[in-house]
């Protein structure tokens, strides 16, 4: 079964810096998906970015960066240039197949 | 059209009530989700509809009944709910994963339900 640890449940970060969010997965499986989520105190869960498996490069979106080291099992985004709409809540997922399940998530705090 | 509708926003049930979650999307997707979160946690798997069948189940009380009924609609029959059901419920859609992975899931924006 397919775990996903998300060890930050807060992180601040100051406007206009950059930040990194951490998650670190479990999987038998070669072929899986990584995918970071944004929810803000709305409710709706919005898209960032996805990484593959097989993919041999990080994404890219933006200001969005993912930072995947296979070997470690480690997925983690990187928002450079905070600002304050950023604050909200970060959640990692995993995907196998049809079965998508998300970590515990990061509540981030732009400061001002 | 990147949309997934979901109705009701917001219901509030009795414990004796049966009541109907809905969620519609017309990307073409066959994949359909629901998950249920509550305050301040992730959400959980619940139900897993792939090609309109039912695909992953993860254990859900019987109270809670899906229905696929065509490739654009998610149902979530509800009876007999207890008050710790309530959560935000949300649906979400993505294509069936083939060869890559690379099939985001879009979200509704949920039922917020509370059981009394």
């Amino acid at each position: 079964a397919q775990k996903i640890t998300q060890t930050q449940p807060g992180m601040f970060v100051q406007e206009k810096e950059a930040v990194t969010l951490d998650c670190t997965y479990d999987t038998s499986d070669p072929s899986y998906g990584l995918f970071w989520y944004k929810q803000p105190s709305s409710g709706e869960m919005i898209f960032l970015i996805y990484q593959g498996s097989y993919d041999q490069q990080n994404a890219t979106e933006g200001r969005y960066s993912l930072n995947f080291q296979k070997a470690r099992k480690s997925a983690n985004l990187v928002i450079s240039a905070s600002q304050l709409g950023d604050s909200a809540m970060y959640f990692c997922a995993m995907r196998e197949s049809d079965d998508m399940r998300f970590g515990a998530g990061t509540r981030l705090t732009v400061k001002p | 059209d990147t949309e997934v509708t979901q109705t009701p926003k917001h219901l509030v049930m009795g414990m004796t009530n049966k009541k109907s979650l809905k969620c519609e999307q017309h990307m073409g997707h066959r994949a359909m989700y629901w998950y249920k979160q509550k305050a301040k946690k992730p959400p959980e798997l619940m139900f897993v509809y792939s090609y309109e069948k039912l695909s992953i189940n993860e254990s859900v009380p019987s109270r809670f009944s899906p229905e696929c009924p065509n490739s654009s609609l998610l149902n979530l029959h509800l009876h007999a709910l207890q008050p710790e059901d309530s959560a935000l419920y949300l649906c979400a859609s993505s294509q069936v994963p083939r060869e890559t992975m690379n099939t985001e899931a879009f979200f509704g924006q949920g039922t917020r339900l509370t059981v009394v």
